[in-house]
């Protein structure tokens, strides 16, 4: 139980284009989902928090117009990269928590390269 | 100062070797993470602790919470362990976490 999938896992699109990654919970009701960046060799940082009906809560020094956040049912959660550029590329991972619990389910993460 | 620190942050040993990583944090947390992330990035978390000790298999984990340590560690170690570990804890009064920047273990056959 408690699987969080990601599509695509990995995804490469010109500069100027936006792209979508989806986080779903496959076998629960997510009632928060967090999305994370990871620069290689790095730490992952979390970028945003969002809970289901709600506006994402944005971490400090993240775009909120650039990284869309939308959590609109208790299993789907995307996240749209707009006008990327190759700054953008990355490996982004999602993870998810059902009410009730602290615990976080993590998505195999999706691997965005913008040439 | 990070808030959490992981030690060590590379690690090579021969395959069966013990292996033990640690997590030391500075924060009042409620519960700690263990997380492992394969070459292809992928995530799976391995434990969730907040006192005393688990096992998984080959896996374990101990969280002393005065002294603000934690340690992982593999038994039999063997080449597919190879892996980044990772360590995060939450904070007292929400869910966030803060990570560790990870242990690269490799183990040679």
């Amino acid at each position: 139980g408690a699987v969080v999938s990601q599509h695509p896992s990995w995804v490469i699109c010109k500069s100027g284009t936006s792209v979508k990654i989806e986080c779903r919970s496959l076998d629960f009701q997510a009632t928060t989902m967090f999305w994370y960046r990871q620069f290689p060799k790095q730490s992952l940082m979390l970028m945003a928090t969002s809970n289901e009906g709600s506006k994402a809560t944005y971490e400090q020094g993240v775009e909120k117009d650039k990284f869309l956040i939308n959590h609109a049912s208790l299993t789907l959660s995307t996240l749209t990269v707009t006008s990327a550029h190759p700054e953008d590329s990355s490996f982004y991972i999602c993870s998810a928590r059902t009410s009730g619990t602290y615990e976080q389910y993590f998505g195999p993460g999706t691997r965005l390269t913008v040439t | 100062k990070n808030e959490v620190e992981q030690s060590p942050q590379n690690l090579t040993a021969q395959e069966g070797e013990f292996i033990t990583i640690n997590c030391s944090y500075s924060v009042g947390i409620s519960a700690l993470h263990w997380l492992q992330q394969h070459p292809g990035g992928g995530i799976v978390s391995l434990f969730m602790l907040s006192s005393g000790k688990k096992k998984h298999g080959r896996l374990i984990a101990t969280i002393n919470i005065q002294e603000k340590h934690s340690s992982l560690h593999i038994t039999a170690s063997h080449p597919r362990d190879s892996a980044v570990y990772i360590c995060a804890v939450r904070y007292v009064s929400n869910y966030q976490l803060i990570w560790g920047a990870g242990t690269k273990l490799i183990i040679k056959p």
